[in-house]
């Protein structure tokens, strides 16, 4: 069945630093994957999708990669900020072009 | 992007007892989705629901458990019926994102969630 792994241990960095999230996909091939924010109490918020064909994609401070080979994608906050503190989920398409989502990744930006 | 009110926000619930999600969205959207978010755990997709059509199910999920309606373009309920500690859980709204459109992806902006626990 299909599988989707982020570390579920919460990654702990100092402010001005750069944050690298994994996300581990097996058992299928997705046609794209994204990556979405959660803060508590609320819902996911959408921030970057990357297309199988593409190796890595930027918005401002956030780039993703996606390695099909490897079945595995890395999410990076360059220069983070204690505003970045959430929980970032990953979502590679699950069939029908419906994503599915990791349980994601709680970071703490240190001030 | 749409933006999405989500009805109740939080409630406590007897066991046995059902309630009913209201998903109300500003734009009308063809496709709505309802997903579980259990503590710990993924957001579980519970089921599509389509203006006009029944609701499409997914593995583990079903309709006299989880009744849903789709009235307009705009409106969705999900019940939660004959509750029991184990539907403690958040559950969330979610329609296409207008980036699915320009993407071809389907992007989805998702409502704010309801609470329930269930005693």
């Amino acid at each position: 069945s299909q599988k989707i792994e982020q570390n579920s241990e919460a990654l702990n960095i100092q402010e001005g630093k750069t944050a690298t999230l994994t996300c581990n996909y097996t058992n299928y091939s997705p046609a794209y994957l994204q990556w979405y924010r959660q803060d508590p109490g609320r819902g996911p918020v959408f921030l970057l999708l990357i297309r199988e064909n593409e190796k890595e994609k930027r918005k401002e401070r956030l780039k993703v990669t996606f390695d099909t080979t490897l079945k595995q994608s890395l999410f990076h906050i360059t220069a983070s900020q204690p505003a970045d503190s959430a929980t970032y989920l990953c979502a590679p398409e699950g069939g029908s072009y419906i994503p599915t989502f990791g349980r994601g990744t709680s970071l703490i930006v240190h001030p | 992007s749409a933006v999405i009110s989500q009805k109740p926000s939080r409630d406590i619930c007897q066991r046995g007892t059902s309630l009913t999600i209201q998903c109300q969205v500003d734009s009308q959207v063809t496709m709505m989705f309802w997903y579980r978010q259990q503590p710990g755990q993924s957001l579980t997709l519970i089921a599509t629901a389509n203006q006009g059509s029944e609701a499409t199910y997914e593995s583990g999920f079903v309709i006299d458990k989880f009744p849903i309606s789709r009235p307009n373009l705009t409106f969705s309920t999900l019940t939660v019926s004959n509750m029991s500690p184990e539907d403690s859980s958040i559950y969330l709204c979610s329609v296409e994102d207008l980036r699915t459109t320009l993407s071809g992806a389907n992007v989805l902006t998702f409502g704010a969630g309801s609470r329930l626990t269930v005693l």
